[in-house]
């Protein structure tokens, strides 16, 4: 089990551009969640998925934010037109989903950081 | 919705020494999780302990514990024999999918 795994790590792009990262969950981890951490702060939950079903998304996800997972297994965040205030570094979680009331453990990777120019 | 507070934007704590950070937050509901995460200079979040809000027993894990006191809607996290190692910013969190205080520098002093 090599943890949840994020690529790149590091991401400069100009403004207007699009720029993809990708999560790879922990192994049998059927939920996986995108947040975004800016400096200084906690991080703010963006979407989360069950399998390759995405089951909630937060307001902050606006319309050039889209999340996927196509197979149940890795997700890309794609964010289009990127804006100076996407900058930010944005973690991938992933979990077991054992119901509503486990309070499964939530692992994280060590964050994509993206800066926008 | 759900909101977590940590009041205490940085704290410092002597090599050996007892330090604890304090958590509030709000909820209606009454069955819920709360955790407290680690997040070093290297910046992956690691979790440090949690709480099931229906046990009245405080979790304890090693030299970490909780003072859960689900009336006052408190997780204060307490760090016992503070090592070099305990450096890190510090986070509240609660529920499933994880809403997060602001955090706590903790500085560990030799």
């Amino acid at each position: 089990d090599t943890g949840v795994s994020q690529n790149p790590r590091h991401k400069i792009t100009k403004r207007g551009q699009n720029v993809t990262f990708r999560c790879d969950p922990i192994s049998e981890h059927n939920r996986l969640y995108w947040y975004r951490q800016t400096l200084g702060q906690g991080p703010e939950f963006l979407t989360y998925f069950q399998n390759e079903a995405q089951l909630e998304k937060s307001r902050l996800l606006s319309d050039r934010f889209s999340a996927e997972r196509p197979k149940g297994s890795f997700s890309t965040l794609e964010i289009q037109r990127t804006e100076q205030g996407d900058s930010a570094m944005y973690l991938c979680a992933s979990s077991l989903a054992l119901g509503e009331a486990s309070g499964n453990t939530i692992y994280f990777g060590e964050g994509s950081w993206l800066t926008v120019v | 919705a759900q909101t977590v507070t940590q009041s205490q934007p940085e704290m410092s704590v002597q090599e050996a020494e007892t330090v604890t950070l304090s958590c509030t937050y709000d909820t209606s509901e009454s069955d819920y999780y709360l955790f407290w995460y680690k997040q070093p200079p290297s910046r992956q979040m690691i979790l440090v302990i949690r709480q099931e809000a229906y046990k009245q027993q405080n979790a304890t894990e090693n030299r970490f514990s909780v003072n859960f006191q689900k009336a006052a809607k408190s997780f204060s996290l307490k760090i016992s024999d503070s090592q070099l190692g305990d450096a890190a910013m510090y986070f509240c969190a609660y529920g499933n999918k994880l809403v997060f205080g602001a955090g706590t520098i903790l500085r560990v002093k030799s």
